[in-house]
């Protein structure tokens, strides 16, 4: 089974509106991570926070850990036809094992 | 160029033949890690490496082989043993000393069709 789980598992928002997706883990981590991936391609780190971080801001990107929840969020700002992809959490456990989630894709509407 | 590279971008093998897929990178990593995507589906650990001579199974190692002889390759053997392979699969490849910083680094993936 995997560490991650993505909600929802798509999202169809319109140009200029903000996107929420939220990811759920099992296990004690070390750090939680977002990335996007383009249809077909690898994937691109976005964003990392530490288990003792709440909140982290990258440009139009806003992360939030809950650690007692085993629970994070991902928040696109004014998004972007650009910004249609799929995204994904992927943990981090002190084992430097990487385990990602089933992903949320995302489309932006013009 | 620094980065990770996958090779082949696409392989088609028969049924019963093992192959290998091949990742290199010249990042200085530690850590490398084998991934198989299928169609709309999430990534599922397949093995990963944190020094050389040394790997762990990950959730899915069945069917799969690893070696990591150097720290710059990590090739992955899909055999025969492996049920169903066809899938994309994707190498990744992070630093390990330290973990709070262990953000990963992709290749583009290899597609594989068992025909």
């Amino acid at each position: 089974s995997q560490q991650g789980e993505e909600d929802p598992q798509a999202l169809s928002i319109q140009e200029g509106e903000n996107a929420t997706m939220n990811c759920s883990y099992k296990t004690s981590i070390n750090n939680l991570q977002w990335y996007r991936q383009n249809s077909g391609r690898g994937l691109v780190h976005l964003i990392l926070i530490r288990s003792n971080e709440r909140e982290k801001h990258s440009g139009r990107l806003r992360v939030t850990l809950d650690t007692s929840k085993k629970s994070s969020s991902l928040l696109i700002t004014a998004s972007r036809a650009a910004d249609t992809a799929s995204y994904f959490c992927a943990t981090v456990t002190n084992d430097y094992k990487l385990s990602f989630g089933a992903g949320t894709t995302v489309t932006v509407r013009a | 160029d620094g980065g990770i590279t996958q090779s082949p971008k696409y392989l088609f093998r028969k049924e019963g033949q093992n192959v290998t897929l091949s990742c290199e990178q010249n990042l200085n990593h530690d850590a490398m890690y084998w991934y198989r995507q299928d169609p709309g589906q999430g990534l599922r650990l397949i093995y990963y490496s944190q020094i050389v001579n040394d790997f762990q199974k990950g959730d899915i190692a069945e069917g799969y082989s690893v070696s990591r002889e150097k720290k710059e390759s990590f090739p992955l053997t899909v055999t025969s043993a492996q049920k169903n392979p066809t899938a994309f699969y994707l190498c990744a490849s992070s630093l390990r000393g330290n973990i709070g910083n262990t953000e990963a680094f992709f290749g583009q993936g290899t597609r594989l069709t068992v025909v």
